[in-house]
């Protein structure tokens, strides 16, 4: 299995901060690779695909980049409505993948 | 507008079956991928499988011993069957369409316990 592991586990940021977060894959998953946001007690939503390409009705503040190992989300000024997990998810190879999630919360 | 409604039995025993359902109103059924994931309490989210309207399947090797996933698409429904389970089944299973996932089911919380 592709091994998708993302850092920070837990990132603590203030309203209007920028914010990144890193997912590494174990080996090379192309482009091939969405992020999600999750909050308690809802199924994740999604909010990049294809490593870059922004959602439909995401906020332009979401931003995704990489390829191949290597992938971070950023969100460019953090908004109280965006604390919360976020997943990233390989599906270039079977079985799909997620990262362990990273916690964003309130500094 | 497309929608997944979910059904199953919440709470069960050690070496029992689990089974849930997951309904599919709007949208076409037969153009996508129907999946499996779930998410122990606190934990992040494990893809159990897919299958599509044929009845061609893909199961998460961690599982695939004990995981059957089955379609009936006169009634436009898909399920989920995980046999002799155990408290590590314990998590909020989702229905979900699609490998990049934009359709979720609301999420039924399974509870393995004697």
């Amino acid at each position: 299995d592709i091994q998708m592991t993302q850092s920070p586990s837990t990132l603590s940021a203030s309203v209007g901060h920028r914010v990144t977060i890193t997912c590494r894959a174990s080996q090379s998953i192309s482009g091939w690779l969405a992020w999600y946001q999750q909050k308690p007690g809802k199924a994740p939503e999604l909010l990049i695909y294809k490593a870059s390409f922004l959602e439909s009705g995401v906020p332009s503040r979401f931003s995704g980049s990489g390829s191949g190992t290597e992938f971070t989300l950023t969100i460019s000024s953090l908004q109280p409505d965006d604390f919360a997990t976020y997943y990233c998810q390989q599906y270039n190879t079977y079985p799909w993948t997620f990262g362990q999630g990273t916690k964003v919360e309130v500094k | 507008q497309v929608q997944l409604q979910q059904w199953g039995a919440g709470l069960l025993k050690p070496s029992e079956t689990l089974s849930l359902t997951c309904a599919v109103s709007g949208g076409s059924f037969s153009d996508y991928y129907w999946t499996w994931i779930r998410q122990p309490p606190g934990k992040g989210l494990e893809w159990i499988g897919e299958i599509v309207h044929s009845g061609t399947t893909k199961y998460n090797p961690s599982l695939k011993s004990r995981v059957t996933i089955s379609v009936d698409t006169s009634k436009r429904q898909f399920s989920l069957r995980l046999d002799s389970v155990t408290a590590a089944d314990t998590a909020v299973y989702y229905c979900a369409r699609g490998r990049l996932i934009r359709i979720w089911g609301q999420g039924t919380l399974v509870t393995v316990s004697s």
